[in-house]
């Protein structure tokens, strides 16, 4: 089934230690999106990448940053993780056409 | 104020009931309007799109006042199963073809 794929599910990390997670679809949706959502919030769009354009948000921090090698592939690398950056990290696509974005299953970040 | 308004709820229904929930969004150019619900500590999904004349999928109907900017969902003989949160979820036209706005989401709990 096309899907959109998040690795790992669960990470712990140290604070200060970068981490990286990933995200891969094979919808071959041109858009991907990397939202933060923490306890009882709404997801938080970080940045998005229309094909290899990257758009970051006027407020997301320095400390989030993003790469896409190609189509099926997104990272989202935190530099210097805070206490404050534990938070569920979702991946989602979308095509050109239609408003609908489908989302992967997260990445939970624990900062220690 | 926020973009995008919701009652975080919860609301406590038994099985059979009937449950609305309303959202407000600050937007006038807003363009798409959606519900997306989200099970604790899962991903969002795309449960209806809201169209100007109103729509309905099963027991659920979807509503949107343009002129009051806001957006209803109503949600005939609850099931267990429903137990959840739903994000009204909104489109500004002019931030980016593809960016969606979350609101905070409403909780709701049906019981037997």
């Amino acid at each position: 089934d096309a899907m959109v794929i998040q690795n790992p599910r669960y990470q712990v990390t140290q604070f200060g230690k970068p981490v990286t997670l990933s995200c891969s679809q094979t919808l071959n949706h041109n858009v991907m999106y990397w939202y933060q959502q923490k306890s009882s919030q709404a997801p938080k769009l970080l940045f998005h990448y229309y094909d290899k354009d990257f758009n970051n948000e006027a407020d997301t921090p320095d400390n989030f940053q993003s790469r896409r090698p190609n189509t099926s592939f997104c990272f989202l690398d935190i530099r210097s993780p805070g206490l404050g950056d534990a938070a569920m990290y979702l991946c989602a696509t979308s095509g050109d056409s239609y408003n609908e974005q489908f989302f992967g299953p997260g990445t939970r970040l624990t900062v220690l | 104020r926020k973009e995008v308004e919701q009652d975080p709820g919860p609301f406590n229904v038994p099985e059979g009931a009937t449950v609305a929930f309303n959202c407000t969004y600050s937007n006038s150019a807003s363009q798409s309007f959606f519900w997306y619900r989200q099970d604790c500590r899962k991903e969002p999904k795309l449960l209806m799109s809201v169209y100007s004349s109103g729509n309905e999928d099963g027991r659920f109907t979807a509503q949107l006042n343009r002129a009051s900017q806001y957006i209803s969902l109503l949600i005939r003989d609850s099931k267990l199963s429903d137990s959840a949160t739903y994000l009204c979820v909104v489109r500004p036209m002019n931030t980016g073809f593809q960016k969606l706005v979350f609101g905070t989401g409403t909780r709701l709990l049906v019981s037997p």
